[in-house]
């Protein structure tokens, strides 16, 4: 299995619910990834997990909220976004050690937030 | 500052013709990974090529191949004979550690909207 898989794949959410993005992977890595893609704009990093625990948090506002349960799942809890929060999030994986590891991304949720 | 830069904001390019991409980097580690990476209308990030730092030859994959001059900081990815379904968004990208942690990061270029003309 060499895929990482995001559900749901669209997600249209009011500025006071409580949602959560889903991420799955069975490749045996250790380090897993949010990232933040606006239109027309590449990634941006938000928060890295490695060995399930959170070593990277990019000054993201706490209305976002990661979960590493496992070493193979992760998820993004989302209450009281903003309509500037409508993006495209990306989870991926990868080896954690190892420069020449790239990553392997899921397919995104698009996110939109009314 | 910048790490990655893509100067290419758009390309059009004929079918079967080549294609090539720029990257230029900047880092002041001796050891990282470049990668590209695809990315179409449809959101997912594809895997491309990987170079490594230390790597001596030109890495290639297929109809891409990536012209890597260390000096120059430079890691053009190249395609071969172009088809239409290479229209897409190309990101140049470079693992390298993060600051003030044990983790590693992939920062991402701008990105090349590439689209390939019939």
């Amino acid at each position: 299995d060499t895929e990482v898989t995001q559900t749901p794949k669209h997600l249209v959410m009011g500025m006071t619910n409580k949602k959560s993005l889903k991420c799955e992977q069975h490749m045996g890595h250790r380090a897993m990834y949010w990232y933040k893609q606006k239109a027309k704009k590449p990634p941006e990093l938000m928060f890295v997990y490695s060995y399930e625990k959170l070593s990277i948090n990019e000054s993201v506002p706490s209305r976002f909220s990661p979960e590493c349960p496992n070493s193979s799942l992760l998820n993004l809890h989302l209450h009281a976004l903003q309509p500037e929060d409508s993006a495209l999030y990306l989870c991926a994986s990868s080896q954690d050690r190892g420069l020449g590891y790239g990553y392997t991304f899921g397919s995104g949720t698009r996110l939109t937030v009314v | 500052a910048q790490k990655i830069t893509q100067t290419q904001p758009g390309m059009f390019v004929q079918e079967k013709e080549a294609v090539t991409l720029d990257c230029t980097y900047d880092t002041s580690d001796q050891s990282y990974g470049l990668f590209w990476y695809k990315q179409p209308s449809s959101g997912e990030m594809i895997f491309l090529i990987y170079q490594g730092s230390y790597d001596e030859q030109n890495a290639t994959e297929g109809r891409y191949s990536l012209n890597f001059q260390k000096a120059r900081k430079s890691a053009n990815l190249v395609i071969s004979a172009s088809q239409l379904g290479d229209s897409a968004m190309y990101f140049c990208a470079m693992r390298e550690r993060l600051p003030g942690g044990g983790a590693d990061g992939l920062t991402f270029g701008k990105g090349t909207h590439l689209i390939i003309q019939p």
